[in-house]
């Protein structure tokens, strides 16, 4: 049973355009969420979050939409670049906290070409 | 600079091996946690920790043991190394008083042959 999809496995975007990476979740109890990025043979980073309670979030280059009612969340990159290109992972806390560990979606491979 | 150390970045074992990965924190956190990355799975709980000498199963434990006999590391044992378990492996750590503030360490690729 997964509790945080990300049914694209991946996705290619020219440089300069906009990349929207999406997540959906089932469990309405999740309350944060975050986006984690990840190079080949490094560690996952972590990217950008939103709690439940906005609909927003912005980073520079890198916003986050919430849709709660659709149980659904998105990544926008804007404008994208060649140091983009990773796999991201979108991923929601266990618990209260995220003491328990986070759950994470299967990962979307973005591309950008030149 | 803050950091999650793994002792391997690569690793090569054989069938029926008991393998130990070691993760070392530098951050004080309480919290630790293994996941493995495999292709189109994403990242997957295996154990945590909340404190010293506590341990948690995760979603796929089967196969895996844990230690943590200090609060800085906290080891991922396979007690007898099967070719389903070769992967990458991701230590991790976060403070409770932190919400959500997850480090992870560079990996480990495990191999078994």
């Amino acid at each position: 049973d997964q509790q945080v999809k990300q049914n694209s496995p991946s996705l290619s975007v020219q440089e300069g355009r906009i990349s929207i990476l999406n997540c959906d979740y089932t469990n309405s109890m999740f309350d944060y969420f975050l986006w984690y990025k990840k190079y080949p043979a490094e560690g996952p980073t972590f990217l950008i979050s939103i709690s439940s309670i906005k609909d927003k979030n912005e980073d520079g280059r890198f916003t986050v939409f919430l849709n709660k009612s659709a149980k659904h969340l998105s990544l926008h990159i804007v404008p994208s670049q060649p140091g983009d290109s990773a796999v991201y992972f979108c991923a929601a806390p266990d618990s209260g906290g995220g003491a328990d560990g986070l759950t994470f979606g299967k990962g979307t491979h973005l591309i950008i070409q030149p | 600079d803050v950091k999650v150390t793994q002792s391997s970045r690569y690793l090569v074992k054989r069938t029926g091996e008991k393998v130990f990965l070691e993760c070392v924190q530098d951050m004080d956190h309480e919290n630790m946690f293994w996941y493995r990355q495999d292709p189109g799975l994403g990242l997957r709980l295996i154990y945590f920790s909340y404190d010293v000498k506590m341990k948690e199963k995760g979603d796929i434990p089967e196969g895996y043991s844990v230690s943590r006999e200090k609060k800085e590391r906290f080891s991922l044992i396979l007690e007898s190394a099967s070719t389903n378990q070769t992967s990458m492996y991701l230590c991790a750590s976060s403070s409770s008083g932190q919400h959500y503030g997850y480090t992870f360490g560079s990996g480990t690729r495990l191999t078994v042959v």
